[in-house]
């Protein structure tokens, strides 16, 4: 057990719909990260929150975009879904934003898109 | 895209150490070497980090060459438990707000057998 719980565990979406992916990161931890793993491939950084303010984007899309909330809770809102977008989507929470003591991970949102 | 480089999958025997070799021939002068695992269906595991010196902790013991070009993770006395997806990254150890971010290839896959 991390600590880092996300919400819903499963969910199936419809292409062009819009969808919201919930985390709670461990006590005391203020830098959430989101990552997007498909099928057979590692996870892949989707972006950063620091303390309420996103701290870095990797290589995906303006319809993927985040929050993170005063009690450092994260959600990440996708827009316009499409096919591909259907993977594990994965939250990690860390003490700050240098990665003190490693990354805790959440156990994942399983997304489908049909 | 992932710097390292490591085997698809490897096997080890119930008990005994497994040994899991990584290289990151261009890994620079303030980057750390990070080792985390994914069992399958969980998120990713924080394993070990090191800068240059060999590390050890509770799960595992990370030695590193003296040119920094390679890494090996070991685990002294494998249970089957430890099957998993093994990833070996180079990362910065960001400061000043910059963003700590995972770049994950696709790890080696250890099966612990009977």
């Amino acid at each position: 057990e991390t600590g880092v719980t996300q919400s819903p565990t499963h969910l199936i979406k419809t292409r062009g719909q819009q969808v919201t992916l919930r985390c709670s990161s461990q006590s005391g931890h203020n830098t959430v990260s989101w990552y997007q793993q498909a099928l057979g491939q590692g996870p892949q950084f989707i972006f950063q929150y620091y303390r309420e303010e996103e701290n870095g984007r990797g290589n995906f899309p303006p319809r993927f975009s985040g929050l993170q909330f005063p009690n450092y809770s994260s959600e990440l809102n996708v827009n316009a879904l499409e096919l591909d977008d259907s993977a594990l989507y994965l939250c990690a929470s860390s003490l700050d934003a240098t990665g003190s003591g490693g990354a805790f991970f959440g156990q994942g949102t399983r997304l489908t898109v049909v | 895209d992932a710097k390292t480089t490591q085997p698809t999958s490897m096997d080890c025997a119930e008990g005994r150490a497994a040994n899991l070799p990584c290289n990151h021939s261009t890994i620079s002068g303030n980057e750390y070497v990070y080792w985390y695992r994914q069992i399958h269906s969980q998120g990713p595991q924080y394993i070990i980090h090191g800068l240059k010196n060999n590390e050890t902790n509770e799960m595992a013991s990370l030695i590193i060459t003296e040119d920094r070009k390679s890494s090996t993770l070991i685990l002294p006395h494998a249970t089957l438990r430890d099957t998993a997806v093994y990833y070996c990254f180079q990362s910065r150890r960001s400061s000043g707000g910059s963003n700590y971010k995972l770049t994950f290839g696709k790890g080696t896959l250890l099966t612990v057998n009977p």
